[in-house]
């Protein structure tokens, strides 16, 4: 049971425009999202973080939008650059879950020059 | 970046033999978190940590056991390796239970033959 699912295995967006990956979840318990990016043969590196209070939060060329009715959050990039390229990973964590973190499968993004 | 370093980086072994991949920590952070990362699963969680010697299950206990007996190491055991537990393996920590992030290590190749 995939309680947090990325739907789009890839992406792919010239470099200046924007960047949309994709998240939904299941667990109506969540209430803390992240995404994390990850280049090849290093660990995942945290991005940005929203709490369920919120509906927007933003840092630099990074935008995390949460929609909890839809149960929907996505991470813009704006504008894009090569060196985003990466597979981005959405987390969630639940109010009874404690630390623990729910990942979903991923976005390969590659962001042509 | 946060003093985490996994051991060994990779690893090669044979079906039926047992395998310890180390986590150590510089961060003195009290959560410690073992995930493995399969291709269209992303990211999921073995065994986690919230204290020496207190240990927990994740989504993918079976076939792995963790200890901790010092804050900055926490160490997972293969009792009896097999092909399935071919994967990457990260190790993660976290200062607290919540609304922290995780940050994560560089990774342990693991290839069961």
């Amino acid at each position: 049971d995939q309680q947090v699912k990325q739907n789009s295995p890839s992406l792919s967006v010239q470099e200046g425009r924007i960047s949309i990956l994709n998240c939904d979840y299941t667990n109506s318990m969540f209430d803390y999202f992240l995404w994390y990016k990850k280049y090849p043969a290093e660990g995942p590196t945290f991005l940005i973080s929203i709490s369920s209070i919120k509906d927007k939060n933003e840092d630099g060329r990074f935008t995390v939008f949460l929609n909890k009715s839809a149960k929907h959050l996505s991470l813009h990039i704006v504008p894009s650059q090569p060196g985003d390229s990466a597979v981005y990973f959405c987390a969630a964590r639940g109010r009874t879950s404690g630390s623990r973190l729910t990942f979903g499968e991923g976005t390969q993004l590659t962001v042509n020059p | 970046d946060a003093g985490i370093t996994q051991s060994p980086r990779h690893k090669v072994t044979e079906t039926g033999t047992p395998v310890t991949l180390r986590c150590h920590q510089t961060e003195n952070h009290r959560y410690m978190y073992w995930y493995r990362q399969d291709p269209g699963h992303g990211l999921r969680l073995i065994h986690y940590s919230y204290g020496v010697k207190d240990t927990d299950k994740g989504e993918v206990s079976d076939g792995y056991s963790v200890s901790r007996s010092k804050t900055e190491d926490f160490l997972l055991t293969l009792e009896s390796a097999t092909s399935s537990q071919t994967s990457v393996y990260f190790c993660a920590i976290s200062l607290a239970q919540n609304t922290d992030t995780q940050y994560f290590g560089p990774g342990t190749r693991l290839t069961v033959l």
